[in-house]
């Protein structure tokens, strides 16, 4: 079955560079996605990418894909207070109607000054 | 924007009671989900509807129950509620079309006392 994985925590320091890994193992993948959650709130989608490319740039988010690896990554250009949040990947093997996606536990950003 | 209602940000119930989470949207979205999620599990699906008065079990459904009489609601049911319901519990919907993304609600924060 599908599983993706996430590392739980990650620190950066404002205005650096923030990158958040992820691993799937469902080969037929098509659909990746990734998700920001607030404390308290809902999980609000930031970007996703196809199986067929290979990165995707959206102002100061970038995705990259390996597929040979089954590696998703996400970057966050100048990262700042706000972007502290919980990241979530997941993944969509698309096998027909609904759009069933599986999550990963998602990686916790705490942005320090 | 896609808006993705649920009714109560909070809800303390009771053991046994029988405990209502209803979801609405207002993009004429034909799918719609019901997750729980939980620290250290990630999201978990425990049904999903893709279309009126259509149900499908996902990977949690046992104690739960859920109602789709109309395509922007999507309720979800818990028989007789149990300390272990005790869960953030978000709804999500998506267009038919499988690959596109789902757009989630801000969560609902169950208590079972």
């Amino acid at each position: 079955g599908e599983d993706v994985e996430q590392s739980l925590f990650l620190s950066v320091r404002e205005g650096d560079s923030s990158v958040i890994n992820c691993t799937y193992t469902d080969s037929s993948s098509t659909y990746l996605y990734w998700y920001k959650q607030e404390p308290g709130a809902g999980l609000q989608l930031l970007t996703y990418i196809f199986s067929n490319m290979d990165m995707k740039q959206d102002q100061r988010l970038t995705v990259l894909l390996n597929k040979k690896d089954k590696h998703l990554s996400l970057r966050i250009a100048d990262t700042q207070t706000g972007d502290s949040a919980i990241y979530f990947c997941a993944e969509n093997p698309y096998t027909g109607t609904a759009s069933k996606l599986t999550f990963g536990t998602g990686t916790r950003l705490q942005v320090t000054l | 924007d896609v808006k993705v209602t649920q009714s109560s940000r909070y809800l303390v119930k009771r053991t046994g009671e029988k405990v209502f989470l209803e979801c609405v949207q207002d993009m004429d979205h034909e799918n719609m989900f019901w997750y729980r999620q939980d620290p250290g599990l990630g999201l978990r699906l425990i049904y999903f509807s893709y279309d009126v008065k259509m149900k499908e079990k996902g990977d949690i459904p046992e104690g739960y129950s859920v109602s789709r009489e109309k395509k922007e609601r999507f309720s979800l049911i818990l028989e007789s509620a149990s300390t272990n319901q005790t869960s953030m519990y978000l709804c999500a919907s998506s267009t038919q079309a499988g690959w596109q993304p789902q757009h989630f609600g801000d969560g609902t924060r169950l208590s079972i006392l």
